[in-house]
């Protein structure tokens, strides 16, 4: 069946670092990919998504590209802010649209 | 606008007791999904509904049960709790289609003792 990989955290930078969280999945067919972020306390929401392959996701700074070649769909940031301290999920749509979560990574930034 | 709607926020059982966790979303989605969230195991899914009238397991149904009332509900029994049970459960809805985002709710935390 479907399935998400993603790198174990947690993850901690200094503001203004260089952030990669690392996410290979395994699906039939052509999935659909996704990153969510949960802050402290609330429920899960969308950071981007990207839908075919080649497609770069992006919002709030934050850059993930659909690599069909090696299924990974890695997160970036050029220069994070300790407001970004969260846990990030990826995720991926497969037949019969059902969500499959990877693990999460969680990232503390401190100044 | 309300979103996804979960209740309660914040439930203590005890051993056997049974409980219904209720979600109700009020944007005209197919697709609703409950969740369970533990330390190091990410979400997984419990049950699934792709549409109104359709249920299907997910990766962890033992001990649960659910129910699509309408489009706008998706309960989750638990109707003999155990401490295994001692998670985060989240509500979550889509849009019909592989594409779309999904919206969760803000979660119940429910400890079993």
């Amino acid at each position: 069946g479907d399935s998400v990989t993603q790198m174990e955290g947690p993850v901690t930078l200094s503001e203004e670092a260089f952030l990669t969280i690392n996410c290979t999945y395994t699906a039939t067919g052509y999935p659909s990919l996704f990153w969510y972020v949960q802050y402290p306390g609330e429920g899960l929401q969308l950071l981007l998504k990207a839908t075919k392959a080649d497609d770069k996701g992006s919002n709030k700074g934050f850059e993930a590209t659909y690599r069909k070649e090696t299924t990974s769909f890695h997160l970036e940031k050029g220069s994070v802010q300790v407001s970004d301290s969260a846990v990030y999920f990826c995720a991926l749509t497969g037949g019969g649209n059902k969500l499959t979560f990877g693990t999460g990574t969680q990232l503390k930034v401190e100044l | 606008n309300a979103g996804v709607t979960q209740t309660p926020k914040f439930q203590v059982l005890k051993t056997g007791q049974s409980m219904t966790l209720q979600c109700a979303q009020d944007m005209n989605h197919n697709s609703m999904y409950w969740y369970r969230q533990d330390p190091g195991m990410g979400l997984r899914l419990i049950y699934y509904s792709a549409s109104e009238g359709t249920t299907d397991k997910g990766e962890v149904p033992n001990g649960y049960n659910v129910s699509r009332l309408n489009k706008r509900e998706f309960s989750l029994r638990l109707e003999s709790a155990a401490p295994s049970q001692t998670s985060v459960y989240f509500c979550a809805s889509s849009p019909l289609g592989q594409k779309a985002e999904a919206f969760f709710g803000q979660g119940t935390r429910l400890t079993v003792v």
